[in-house]
């Protein structure tokens, strides 16, 4: 009962951009969108998070709409070590409910 | 220095046995959960802790009880156990900051019920 809607797989290749979208269009107010990534079987690593506000940090970049209906995760120089699945999920307090995620295959 | 450790990694055990599993931050953190991820890769929380009070709690089995002898812990205690226990028991931590906070997760436990 995921309140946001992924693409199930996506590839890139290496060294370029990786944009992963997201739709949360029934997010409320006070929801933020937070992004985690599963790498193979390890436990799951946080991204990034926002409210309205576009979001940069050391591993990526969160493009949040006007609307804030849908949101993508941009991986700025995808490396073989992204390979993972990537979790978009809307969440007010600890609430946190994961979707069944992107799986992000970067090629050589 | 591991963030959030558990034990065992495996865990391999007969239906009907009681089991647990452990949990250990050392972040200073206020809230601990646990969640579960089945064979489908789906990860669902079943219970967080904060300040020794539950504070959710999803539709899972009494069979399952959380207990927290200190802020630092929080393992799962897992009662006659089924087949449809086999999963992959992920730990995390995060701090209460009145806003939501970045949860750190464990390496996971695999429990296989035979």
């Amino acid at each position: 009962d995921a309140k946001t809607t992924q693409p199930p797989s996506m590839d890139c290749a290496e060294g370029r951009a990786a944009n992963l979208p997201c739709n949360h269009s029934t997010i409320s107010g006070n929801e933020y969108v937070y992004w985690y990534r599963q790498i193979h079987s390890q436990g799951p690593q946080y991204i990034i998070h926002g409210l309205k506000n576009n979001e940069t940090n050391e591993m990526a970049s969160l493009i949040i709409t006007e609307d804030r209906k849908s949101s993508t995760l941009i991986l700025p120089h995808a490396t073989l070590r992204d390979t993972a699945v990537y979790y978009c999920i809307v969440r007010v307090y600890d609430d946190m409910r994961f979707g069944a995620g992107t799986r992000l295959t970067v090629k050589p | 220095d591991t963030a959030v450790s558990q034990t065992p990694k495996y865990l391999v055990t007969q239906m009907g046995n009681d089991k647990s599993i452990k949990c250990e931050q050392n972040l200073g953190h206020d809230t601990m959960y646990w969640y579960k991820q089945d064979s489908k890769k789906f990860l669902k929380i079943m219970f967080s802790y904060n300040n020794k009070e539950l504070i959710i709690n999803e539709t899972v089995p009494n069979r399952f009880s959380p207990k927290s002898p200190d802020k630092a812990h929080l393992n799962l205690h897992i009662n006659s156990l089924e087949l449809g226990d086999s999963a992959v028991y992920f730990c995390a931590s995060s701090q209460d900051s009145g806003t939501p906070g970045e949860q750190f997760f464990g390496p996971g436990t695999r429990l296989t019920v035979l």
